[in-house]
């Protein structure tokens, strides 16, 4: 069974500091997608960034990026100039087989003013 | 517009009842999801129907019971409702190919007293 392990269960940060969350995965995939979700206290899932596992470069979206390390099977989320609407729980996820999704157990951010 | 819908986001029942969540998209995917959100916030996959079709069937109990009547609907039928079957129900689509993630539903807040 596919495996994502977030290791960090609530962090805080101040408003417009940088946090970063870490996700390691485990895959036997040889071609892979890797995704951080957010969901905040609204519950919805919204997708962050996505990263393809056969591209090198690290996904960047506006204030998100990624550091992807494929060989170390780590894919953390870079999260810059945090905004109050950035506090929310935080979901890794690495598709496998081929449309599944595994998840992670989420690391809660709190933005502080 | 919404692109995966779904309903009712609140739903409280007695124990014993039997009750259904409903899901459309609007989307053009053609693979749509059903996912369990625990008390703890770990999501885990239960059904997965790709034009119709069931290609995923996690372990769960027979109470459960997915309908597509196209690949744009997908519905959600409990049976018997237990205390324990308390939790958010994410219905979501992609497309076949994970490629870009998938989109979620905004969740149904399932409550058994």
């Amino acid at each position: 069974a596919q495996t994502v392990t977030q290791s960090q269960p609530e962090m805080s940060v101040q408003e417009a500091e940088t946090v970063t969350l870490s996700c390691t995965y485990d895959t036997s995939e040889n071609n892979y997608y890797l995704f951080w979700y957010k969901q905040p206290p609204s519950r919805q899932m919204i997708l962050v960034i996505r990263q393809e596992a056969y591209k090198q470069q690290n996904a960047t979206e506006n204030r998100f990026s990624v550091n992807f390390q494929k060989a170390a099977k780590s894919f953390s989320l870079k999260i810059s100039d945090s905004q109050l609407g950035d506090t929310a729980m935080y979901f890794c996820a690495c598709h496998y087989g081929n449309n599944r999704l595994a998840f992670g157990k989420g690391n809660q951010v709190v933005v502080i003013p | 517009d919404t692109a995966v819908s779904q309903t009712p986001k609140y739903l409280v029942t007695q124990m014993g009842n039997d009750k259904s969540i409903k899901c459309e998209q609007n989307l053009g995917h053609d693979t749509m999801y059903w996912y369990k959100q625990d008390s703890k916030k770990f999501l885990k996959i239960m059904f997965s129907y790709n034009n119709k079709e069931l290609i995923i069937n996690e372990t769960v109990p027979n109470r459960f019971s997915p309908k597509s009547p196209d690949k744009a609907h997908l519905n959600l039928h409990i049976n018997s409702l237990e205390l324990g079957d308390s939790a958010v129900y994410f219905c979501a689509s992609s497309l076949r190919r994970v490629v870009y993630g998938y989109t979620f539903g905004s969740g149904t807040r399932l409550t058994v007293v």
